[in-house]
């Protein structure tokens, strides 16, 4: 069965540092999203991405994140500067079409620490 | 503001039933979602209503009522291995999906 898969399953970084975060989406699914939950607390939404360009993102997306789909299986979270409390599971989804009806699978997570 | 709300935590015994409640307000309504979360893993998607009524795969059933804002999920015939959380979520009218903060489910032998 075909899954989203993300790499790596645990980053440790410095504050003030960067770090981009992979995820390779179902292959024939069009739409893809990230999301965070911090320990013990509930998921939050991120951003959505289709066709290239970002299709809906919430307040906590500020310019300190930034999404790209480098190529045609990659896509990418990068967040600069990171600060303590962007310490989270980082969680990518996909989904075949971003209809109503459509489902999102997630993947297995990437659990960020900074330090 | 967008709000849904679960029990924090729940406790049931094996090969029991258990249903898991729900209320939401959002702005919009667009589907609503259980999903599935073992600790320090992805959730997995359950089950997805958008009309009234009740939907039903193997053991776990899901109901809607949109005049209610309300859902529950049911789940029969309980087994050790469905302890873990089950979130609700909602897709509200941008197409974003809304979480709640997710029901821990423990079940004892």
């Amino acid at each position: 069965e075909p899954e989203v898969t993300q790499t790596p399953s645990h980053q440790v970084t410095q504050m003030g540092q960067e770090v981009i975060l992979r995820c390779v989406p179902i292959s024939n699914h069009l739409y893809f999203y990230w999301y965070r939950q911090i320990l013990g607390q509930k998921v939050e939404f991120l951003v959505s991405f289709y066709n290239n360009e970002i299709s809906e993102k919430s307040e906590i997306f500020d310019d300190q994140f930034s999404v790209e789909r480098p190529d045609g299986s990659n896509f990418t979270l990068k967040i600069r500067s990171t600060k303590l409390e962007d310490s989270a599971m980082y969680f990518c989804a996909s989904s075949e079409a971003g209809g109503p009806t459509d489902t999102q699978y997630f993947g297995p997570g990437t659990r960020l620490t900074v330090l | 503001g967008q709000n849904i709300d679960q029990p924090t935590e729940m406790t049931a015994t094996e090969g029991a039933i258990v249903q898991i409640n729900c209320t939401y307000q959002t702005s919009g309504f667009n589907g609503l979602f259980w999903y599935q979360q073992h600790a320090g893993e992805a959730p997995t998607f359950l089950s997805y209503n958008v009309l009234d009524g009740l939907e039903e795969k193997g053991r776990f059933s899901s109901f809607l009522s949109r005049s209610k804002g309300y859902s529950y999920l049911l789940l029969k015939e309980l087994q050790m291995k469905d302890s873990a959380s089950y979130l609700c979520a909602v897709r509200d009218s941008n197409y974003q999906l809304i979480w709640g903060a997710g029901t821990k489910l423990i079940i004892k032998p």
